[in-house]
């Protein structure tokens, strides 16, 4: 079947604006993560929404980063105010077992 | 919060040769010890995995071993051929609360020369 999708799989902004980021996980799959990849670095959990329990945001790193799951599927990250160290890469990973984790392709970003 | 510490950070081998990467982590309740291979511009790929109550877990050229008391875990591949070369990278969770958020280390470039 179809693995985790992600889009877009770049994205350039200006410094200040506002960025959405997409992930539309492996169908079925009740839990999904999203990571952040700096340059050279390991990837640093996020969040993580597990079926309609309360998300874990333990890992965002301010007030600016958001993120929501609509239906228990796709799921979008928004962050508002872009600065230039949030230029990353961002992935989404999903799963059915809990702890087996599929990564998307991830989302580019650029800040400017 | 758990802290995974990986070595080397790169790791130059021929072909043929065996390749080793050590992770230790500080969260005693750590269960769940995944490894991933990620190539150049491409996602993370899960290769192996393996679980507190198990000690060592093989796939063809492929093992990873689990010391639960000294809390530190090992990749190690046998045989290794060009398509090896990448980044790996070892995390470690606990599923609390069914929440299997993984903490990372910061990769190690293994580079197989022909």
């Amino acid at each position: 079947g179809a693995g985790v999708s992600q889009s877009p799989s770049n994205k350039v902004t200006e410094k200040g604006k506002d960025v959405e980021l997409r992930c539309d996980p492996i169908s079925g799959h009740t839990a999904l993560y999203w990571y952040r990849q700096s340059l050279g670095q390991g990837l640093e959990f996020l969040i993580y929404f597990q079926g309609n329990s309360a998300p874990d945001k333990s890992g965002l790193p301010s007030d600016r980063f958001s993120a929501e799951r609509t239906g228990g599927s796709v799921s979008t990250l928004t962050i508002q105010r872009t600065q230039q160290e949030d230029s990353a890469v961002y992935l989404c990973a999903s799963s059915s077992d809990q702890e087996t984790q599929y990564f998307g392709p991830g989302t580019r970003l650029l800040v400017l | 919060g758990e802290n995974v510490e990986q070595h080397p950070s790169t790791l130059s081998v021929q072909e043929g040769d065996s390749a080793v990467i050590k992770c230790t982590y500080s969260d005693s309740a750590s269960n769940y010890f995944p490894w991933y291979k990620q190539e150049l511009g491409k996602r993370p790929q899960l290769i192996i995995d393996i679980r507190s109550n198990v000690g060592e877990k093989k796939d063809q050229r492929i093992a990873v071993t689990l010391n639960k008391t000294a809390k530190h875990f090992s990749l190690h591949i046998t045989e290794t051929q060009p398509e090896d070369s990448a980044v790996y990278f070892c995390a470690a969770s606990w599923g609390g609360g069914s929440n299997y958020k993984l903490t990372f280390g910061k990769g190690t470039l293994l580079t197989v020369n022909p």
